[in-house]
């Protein structure tokens, strides 16, 4: 049973601080790892994904991944009100699909 | 990016009903469209996978009989919720890799609510 933990939050991180999102997954052989967001009643969307150990830059994000500790993480920079959401992440399992955790709710405080 | 198109994005039906979801990819063909419920603060299931022309595959726990699915086309899967029930009520989602590509694109999801 492949599966992703996070922290359910919800996280507060005043505004123009940094938000650091954390996950685990138990499948030591995935591959594909992503970061979608979700306002509330609406569909994820996709925010970062990232295949290789190390840190991918996009902007005010960055998705870091370590496939030897088994945990990949999104970094928020200069955080807005807007990114406020919940934050679902997503490891990919080839023909099975994308397993998601439960998502870490986030709110940036004014 | 690609585009995934869901219909109805919220609909109301009385216990004992049936009601079909569709999703459209609009600019790739989907040969595996994936479907998922999620209840409220909680993270999206997958129900089951759908691939054109073949049966779908249906998660642990997902009644095949009551959830039906057609992928009859490489652009369109169906979701019909047989006789719904008011614990039926969610959040339903499809998505869809792009041929060679393993991200997901979601469609706008349809809320299901069973009176």
């Amino acid at each position: 049973q492949k599966e992703v933990e996070q922290n359910s939050g919800p996280l507060s991180v005043p505004e123009g601080a940094i938000a650091s999102l954390n996950c685990t997954y138990s499948d030591r052989g995935s591959q594909s790892f992503f970061w979608y967001r979700q306002y509330s009643g609406k569909s994820p969307e996709l925010i970062m994904f990232i295949y290789s150990n190390g840190d991918k830059e996009d902007g005010r994000f960055t998705a870091q991944l370590n496939k030897a500790s088994q945990y990949v993480s999104l970094l928020i920079r200069d955080s807005q009100p807007s990114d406020s959401a919940t934050y679902l992440c997503a490891v990919n399992g080839g023909a099975d699909g994308l397993t998601f955790g439960k998502g870490t709710h986030l709110i940036i405080q004014p | 990016g690609a585009v995934v198109s869901q219909h109805p994005s919220r609909v109301i039906c009385k216990s004992g009903t049936s009601v079909k979801i569709e999703c459209r990819s609009l600019d790739f063909q989907a040969t595996t469209m994936f479907w998922y419920r999620q209840f409220p603060k909680q993270s999206l299931m997958l129900m089951a996978t759908s691939n054109e022309g073949s049966k779908a595959t249906y998660e642990q726990g997902v009644e095949k009989d009551k959830f039906l699915i057609n992928h009859a086309s490489l652009t369109l899967s169906t979701l019909t919720v047989t006789s719904a029930h008011p614990e039926d009520s969610s959040f339903y989602i499809c998505s869809a890799p792009p041929a060679g590509g393993t991200e997901a694109f979601f469609g706008q999801g349809t809320r299901l609510t069973v009176v």
